[in-house]
């Protein structure tokens, strides 16, 4: 399966600050990348879709303008949470389907805390 | 929109005790995924399911796919320690998306 890495593994910021999450495919070129929020004790949340050299797909809640997604590279997707506030804390995780059926293959995720 | 719901939420078990955790989606699916997650960790992809009345075993793991291709069920034989975790179920929407279950959080105590 494929590879995942994400950076920072952790973060604690400031209220009105912004983070940027980076999310890398180490053995495979990935022209789609997913963005997920999990918040503690519930599922995983789909946030975006990130398309390489294109505009990343919200969902629906999600703000674009909060989120800033891009993928600029095949191995690489960057998530910018713009003016973190404490309802933003949670765990970030990205994925990507690598050449298998389906399956996702998840980072190890990024936990922000906002203070 | 579309729904994957998971019963139980919690389940406490003692080793070497069983354990079964259901999936059941409002829309029918073309497959089923499980994925597991240990406390503080991402999801790890565990298997996918495609056929209407599928079962497929890995180890101590048996996991089936409803005739309906709505509901799913995963069902671990005498549970050992290693299996704590939260085992989420997942189907793609109509846009091909996953949409994950709730999810049951499996504690096994020894």
């Amino acid at each position: 399966g494929a590879v995942v890495s994400q950076h920072p593994s952790w973060v604690i910021c400031k209220s009105g600050t912004s983070v940027k999450i980076e999310c890398r495919s180490l053995d495979f070129q990935a022209t789609t990348m997913f963005w997920y929020r999990q918040f503690p004790k519930q599922s995983l949340m789909l946030m975006a879709t990130s398309n390489e050299g294109s505009k990343a797909t919200y969902e629906q809640g999600v703000e674009k303008d909060k989120f800033l997604i891009n993928h600029a590279s095949l191995t690489l997707s960057t998530l910018t949470v713009t003016s973190a506030h404490p309802e933003d804390s949670s765990f970030y995780i990205c994925s990507e389907t690598g050449l298998g059926n389906n399956e996702q293959f998840f980072g190890p995720g990024t936990r922000l805390t906002v203070l | 929109g579309q729904q994957v719901m998971q019963i139980p939420q919690y389940q406490h078990v003692q080793e070497g005790e069983d354990f079964t955790t259901y999936c059941n989606s409002s829309t029918t699916l073309s497959n089923i995924q499980w994925y597991k997650q240990r406390p503080g960790g991402h999801p790890v992809f565990l298997i996918q399911l495609v056929k209407s009345g599928e079962v497929k075993k890995q180890k101590r793991l048996t996991f089936q796919f409803g005739e309906a291709k709505k509901n799913s069920s995963l069902h671990i034989t005498a549970t050992q320690t290693t299996d704590v975790g939260t085992y989420f179920c997942a189907g793609p929407s109509h846009t091909d998306k996953l949409i994950f279950g709730t999810g049951t959080r499996l504690q096994v105590f020894p």
